[in-house]
């Protein structure tokens, strides 16, 4: 069991850059989570992938983001036209299944857009 | 809509003391309730989960949590902090979905 991985780890970018990141799920998880934490708080949901599905999305998700699961395995998330509000801490969590099923989560990209 | 409050931004114990970290939950059905705990510059780890089994939750590190319904309470207790339980703590509510909502968190200091 690898864990889940993320890459990269950090990324300082220049506002109005796009910015791709990648997650890699444990193996046999069929659930894929986006969160996003800014210093202070509590991860913030972003959307959900069930295999190559995406379920939900939340409303902090603008149009500038977009996540894909193309196979049901790994996960990209791109930023595009980065704005400074966009630093923050970038986590993907996987689990088996929903509800009680823990999450279990990577490193996270640090992302800072200067 | 569920949501978690943590009382408690920052809580400060001596080494070897009771650790108790708050955590409160509103939700409008039964609730999956976790508390993860995160180090400096690292993802987050879980600690331990209540899913309507045993009220009482015992964790890894020696943690455990009771759910308490009427209070709609889920605080995190340690009878004994260790120099290494320094970080900070997430409660969490999930829906039947699996889509966690955290809470602010509490960093926790020990002292020596």
């Amino acid at each position: 069991d690898t864990g889940v991985s993320q890459d990269p780890r950090h990324k300082i970018t220049k506002r109005g850059q796009n910015v791709t990141f990648r997650c890699d799920p444990i193996s046999e998880h069929n659930r894929l989570y986006w969160y996003r934490q800014t210093l202070g708080q509590g991860p913030e949901f972003l959307t959900y992938f069930q295999n190559e599905a995406q379920l939900e999305k939340s409303r902090l998700l603008s149009d500038r983001f977009s996540a894909e699961r193309p196979k049901g395995s790994f996960s990209t998330l791109e930023i595009q036209r980065t704005e400074q509000g966009d630093s923050a801490m970038y986590l993907c969590a996987s689990s088996l299944e929903q509800g009680a099923d823990e999450q279990y989560f990577g490193p996270g990209t640090r992302l800072t857009v200067t | 809509a569920q949501s978690v409050t943590q009382l408690g931004s920052h809580v400060s114990v001596s080494e070897g003391a009771l650790v108790l970290l708050r955590c409160n939950y509103s939700s409008s059905v039964p609730p999956y309730l976790f508390w993860y705990v995160q180090y400096p510059n690292q993802g987050l780890q879980l600690l331990l989960k209540y899913t309507s089994a045993a009220t009482l939750v015992k964790g890894i590190n020696g943690f455990e949590a009771e759910f308490k319904k009427s209070e709609t309470s889920f605080h995190l207790t340690k009878p004994s902090a260790h120099m290494s339980d320094a970080a900070e703590y997430f409660c969490a509510v999930a829906t039947w979905r699996g889509k966690l909502t955290f809470g602010t968190g509490t960093r926790l200091t020990i002292i020596p």
